[in-house]
């Protein structure tokens, strides 16, 4: 596709239940990120893939968080047994290259917003 | 630890120039991006600095000085669209992107 996408764009979710957010990248972009972002704040990293390859995952705040990227393309944010600390929105974004090989420009995506009653 | 600064919020008046400022301490760097985001819609790229000096884009100009880890955002000729938040982030030495948490700015007749 043109850009970044991603869905739900909105989910609401009882506290425990488990929440799966895809993000589609721009077709050929070699790294993605997810990010959690509060209201009025700026995004907190999660995690980083390189390919299919997850470089950094310290952002994950428990290990109730897990995100995958299997075929090097189209990722899953993974959120078990949701809290309601677990409600922001979740932003992915790709680049098209490695960071260190270029700018390191983001594209993102417009966002999952997780509401968990 | 790592750190990104900058105003919570600004007022400007239509027409008018403003100026976000952006202070950063942080394990290495390797460029200071702006980004811009409107209310519920994803940040769109604005400027990259990574050498000294002061990039022009049309009515967006981005200023950076490494020695002092200081960044500035400058807009000119506001218009009602420019109201949005503006997003500093630094590339540390492992190329991850800090963010800053925003300033939003609200421009007025």
């Amino acid at each position: 596709g043109a850009g970044v996408s991603q869905s739900p764009r909105y989910k609401v979710a009882k506290r425990g239940q488990d929440v799966a957010l895809r993000c589609d990248p721009i077709s050929g972009h070699v790294s993605l990120f997810w990010y959690q972002q509060a209201l009025g704040q700026g995004p907190e990293f999660l995690t980083y893939f390189q390919n299919e390859a997850q470089l950094d995952k310290s952002g994950l705040p428990s290990d109730r968080f897990f995100a995958e990227r299997p075929e090097g393309s189209v990722s899953t944010l993974k959120i078990q047994r949701t809290q309601q600390e677990d409600s922001a929105v979740y932003l992915c974004a790709s680049s098209l290259g490695d960071l260190a090989g270029g700018t390191g420009e983001l594209f993102f995506g417009e966002g999952s917003r997780l509401t968990v009653l | 630890g790592q750190n990104i600064d900058q105003p919570t919020e600004m007022t400007a008046t239509e027409g008018a120039i403003v100026q976000i400022n952006c202070t950063y301490q942080t394990s290495g760097f390797n460029g200071l991006f702006w980004y811009q985001q409107h209310a519920g819609e994803a940040p769109t790229f604005l400027s990259y600095n990574v050498l000294d000096g002061l990039e022009e884009k049309g009515r967006f100009s981005s200023f950076l000085s490494r020695s002092k880890g200081y960044s500035y955002l400058l807009l000119k000729e506001l218009q009602m669209k420019d109201s949005a938040s503006y997003l500093c982030a630094v590339m540390d030495s492992n190329y991850q992107l800090i963010w800053g948490a925003g300033t939003k700015l609200i421009i007025k007749p």
